[in-house]
């Protein structure tokens, strides 16, 4: 069944940690989008890929960095986690119709101590 | 200032009452407007997709509404039932956004028994 899956669900890691979050798809969409959410408030997108080796920064500033080596796989690493990372990080990925049909994955919770 | 604002921030209601969530935008022009529904600590799920061009579309108990004029959408949700409980956000994709959505801060819906 076609999805996209995030790993871990949920992430506790102290300060000056490196993390890299994990977001694979299996519907071969080349538009892949991490978005990142505090409770309550709005998604906003922080890196998106248009396909392979192609990767650009989001509306929202953000110290991750991303990769697209291979299309079904687009992950999020922070290189020193601090608490102001603390959020909940959202990946998706869309087909590039007209309709731009959107699938998200369930997301990670990061909170860094 | 977002340009999606959405309406009220968050409202309980008994099971099996009706109700109607409201999405103001100032986004042009724009492709398509989407309601998601979003379960604490998932990501989110599309209930509808409208063109500007569309009215209204159902999906079960779901029923948005939109007025491309007035830059207006609303969701009613019939016969409400306690899985309805989540928040409901209001996305718009610009027509020159490559694929890029606003979203909405959601009103948060706790039906109660």
């Amino acid at each position: 069944e076609a999805d996209i899956y995030q790993t871990p669900r949920y992430l506790v890691i102290g300060t000056g940690k490196k993390i890299t979050l994990e977001c694979s798809q299996t519907m071969g969409h080349d538009k892949m989008y991490w978005y990142q959410q505090d409770p309550g408030m709005e998604l906003h997108l922080i890196h998106y890929s248009y396909g392979v080796n192609s990767t650009e920064k989001g509306d929202l500033s953000s110290e991750s960095t991303v990769s697209r080596i291979r299309t079904e796989h687009f992950p999020l690493t922070l290189e020193s986690a601090r608490p102001s990372h603390t959020s909940q990080y959202l990946c998706a990925s869309s087909d590039g119709g007209l309709n731009y049909g959107y699938t998200f994955g369930s997301g990670t919770r990061l909170t860094v101590v | 200032k977002n340009q999606v604002e959405q309406s009220p921030q968050s409202l309980i209601i008994l099971e099996g009452k009706n109700c109607t969530l409201q999405c103001n935008y100032t986004v042009s022009p724009f492709s398509n407007l989407r309601w998601y529904k979003q379960d604490t600590g998932r990501g989110p799920v599309s209930l509808t997709i409208m063109t500007f061009s569309e009215n209204t579309k159902s999906n079960g108990r779901y029923t948005a509404t939109l007025d491309a004029d007035t830059k207006q959408s609303s969701l009613h949700i019939t016969a409400s039932q306690l899985s309805d409980s989540a928040s409901y956000i209001c996305v718009v994709l610009a027509t020159d956004s490559w694929g890029k959505l606003q979203f909405g801060a959601g009103t948060q819906v706790v039906v109660t028994p």
